[in-house]
This record gives structure tokens, sequence and C-alpha cells, in this order.
């Protein structure tokens, strides 16, 4: 596998369900992000990890639970969520943090939250 | 205030037709950089190009070319001779020296191309 991974691609949830979105880089960074992507919306930064410490939260619920093993895999644990949470979720990485690093992202999965 | 604005949401083109897509931004660091990402049907963002701040030299890379206007605080994309294989949404997006590990992006411009 190249690249940044994720599965599952897609994903249905009632708002009581607890899952997981999992992200893998295989670009050897050392920095990863999870962002939402809404329908004619900026895509948002949620979280950022570096060498698996967590620097920025921008915000997000509570239902929203990021872990970050090592600086490969990155995942998103998920539980109570609200009809308006589903979006697309696109896991990226970069070599470093910093503006002058482009990030690199995976393909996304579809949430929907029934 | 939005920082990177692509005013055009969608646009269509017959193939071969050239295409510009618009971005502006807005910063006040003087260290700054900006980006170009394709997001195809798949979902996967895809890295076109980055430019710093201090180089405004416009760069081609075969059909794809970028105009850096710092007077105007532009960033635009042209692809020429556009193809079927161009449909996607394309993104601009800014990240500040100061906050870099904020990325700033557009709502994106919707491109299609007809054959």
């Amino acid at each position: 596998e190249t690249g940044v991974t994720q599965t599952p691609r897609h994903l249905v949830m009632g708002m009581t369900n607890k899952k997981s979105l999992k992200c893998e880089q295989h670009l050897g960074h050392n920095a990863m992000y999870w962002y939402k992507q809404s329908a004619k919306k900026p895509l948002e930064l949620m979280f950022v990890y570096n060498f698996k410490e967590q620097t920025e939260n921008n915000s997000v619920p509570s239902r929203f639970s990021p872990e970050c093993p090592n600086s490969s895999h990155l995942f998103l644990h998920l539980h109570t969520l609200q009809p308006e949470d589903s979006a697309l979720y696109l896991c990226a990485s970069s070599l470093h943090l910093g503006g002058s690093y482009e990030q690199y992202f995976g393909p996304g999965t579809r949430l929907t939250v029934t | 205030a939005q920082k990177v604005t692509q005013a055009q949401t969608e646009i269509s083109v017959v193939e071969k037709e050239d295409v510009t897509l618009d971005c502006v931004y807005e910063t006040r660091d003087t260290t700054y950089y900006l980006f170009w990402y394709k997001q195809p049907p798949s979902g996967e963002l895809v890295f076109l190009i980055r430019r710093n701040s201090f180089d405004e030299q416009n760069e081609i890379s075969g059909r794809y070319s970028w105009n850096f206007q710092k007077s105007t605080s532009s960033f635009n994309f042209t692809i020429t001779a556009s193809q079927v294989v161009d449909s996607a949404v394309y993104f601009c997006a800014l990240s500040e020296a100061d906050t870099g590990n904020q990325f700033y992006f557009g709502t994106g411009t919707s491109l299609t191309v007809i054959p």
C-alpha cells in the first residue's frame, strides 16, 4: 500500500452506535490530521498530531475522540453522533508540522448518521 | 472572515478549452504558503502545487499553470486544453508561518469538462 489509506470508505451508523475510523500513512510522515468536509463548506480541521502527540483540537465536540498510537496510524472514535455529523472525513499527513509542508490526503470515509 | 475565497462555485467548459480557476487570499503574515489541490469523484485530495510568499514566479507544469500575484492577493490556476479527466473539485489553500498547523481551504470550484 502506498500513500494514505482510510477504512472504511463508507459508514452508516445510528446515533447510539460506536464506531471507529482508521487512517494509515505509508509515507514516513510525522504529522497527521483529521478533517471534516461538508457540502458547500471549506474543509474543517479537527485534530492535529505530531509524533503521536495531539497539538490541535479545533473545538471539536467530545463525541469525536481521536487516537494516535504511532506516527503511521490515526483513529477517530465516534459515539453518540448527530445527523449533522454526516460528512466526508478526511485524513491527511505531512512530513512535519508547519505551513511549508504539503499535506497528503486519504480517500476519506463517507459517514452517514441516521 | 474567509481567508481563502474561490468565487467560482461551478464551471463548465467544453473539452480543449482553456479555463482559469480564481483564488483570492487574505493574510497579514509576510511569510505564507499557497496550495492547490484536486479532488476527483473518488474523494481523495491530490496535491498539485505549493508556492511560498517570496516566490512570485509563475509556474507551468504541462497543461497546468499558476499565476501568483501578491499585489492582488491572488493565486489563479489555469488549465490549458482541458480534458474530461480534469473534471473535479479544485481547492485553493493558505497556510501562514505563524499558525502553520492550520490550512485554510476555500470552498472549492467544481469543474466539469464536457466531451
